[in-house]
């Protein structure tokens, strides 16, 4: 079974911009969270969906936000990006029903100059 | 926020040696995770704990899920080169929430 997809693997942009970041959960898998991990405040929780519907957000501002599709793939997005944005961006998902095993996948990092 | 406190921040071993890390928190958590995370890679699931008590294992790997459920311990038995990375423990305060809050990470170093 193949594990969480992200894409694209390594970004980079400029202040002010936009990005789109791309997520393709485990088969079957119908939860998705984003996290964002930095060296100076480590792994953070972003937001999680389920249904196409947004459950839990954690304490970033409106700049950060996502989506979930019919097919669980999910997206997230940061506008007018700032130095600070760069980091890398986890995704997980996981079974709705049951335990709660969060399955990563390997991160898109962004930079942004 | 919530925060996990998780110690030792690093650690430098010698191969065959015994690994012992744990996390603490104010709170109380209804799961546990303990993840490692290798260089340019997402963290990787190594044992998942439910219940106040439990110990579980994986391989060379074990893990408690503390009586008081505000904190939790990973030993890792006969240390070898691939056990480098960074592990880190997780905590979910709320039942069928996908929200973990995640310690600062233990770094290990093995010197063959």
């Amino acid at each position: 079974k193949a594990g969480v997809t992200q894409t694209p693997r390594y970004l980079i942009k400029t202040r002010g911009q936009q990005v789109t970041l791309s997520c393709s959960p485990i088969s079957g898998h119908r939860s998705v969270s984003w996290y964002q991990q930095t060296p100076g405040q480590g792994l953070q929780f972003l937001f999680e969906y389920f249904s196409e519907t947004q459950r839990n957000k954690g304490n970033f501002p409106g700049r950060f936000s996502g989506r979930q599709f019919s097919n669980s793939r999910s997206e997230m997005n940061v506008s007018t990006l700032e130095l600070g944005d760069s980091a890398l961006y986890l995704c997980a998902s996981s079974l709705w029903q049951g335990r709660e095993k969060l399955f990563f996948g390997s991160g898109t990092q962004l930079s942004v100059l | 926020g919530q925060q996990l406190n998780q110690s030792p921040q690093s650690m430098f071993i010698q191969e065959g040696e015994d690994v012992s890390m744990n996390c603490t928190s104010s709170s109380i958590f209804n799961t546990w995770l303990w993840y490692k995370q290798e260089p340019g890679e997402g963290p990787v699931l190594l044992i998942a704990l439910y219940k106040a008590g439990e110990l579980t294992s994986n391989g060379r790997l074990t893990a408690q899920f503390g009586i008081t459920r505000k904190d939790s311990f990973l030993n890792i038995s006969a240390s070898i080169p691939s056990d480098v990375g960074i592990y880190f423990c997780a905590g979910q305060l709320v039942q069928g929430a996908q929200k973990l809050v995640f310690g600062q990470g233990t770094r290990l170093t093995i010197n063959p």
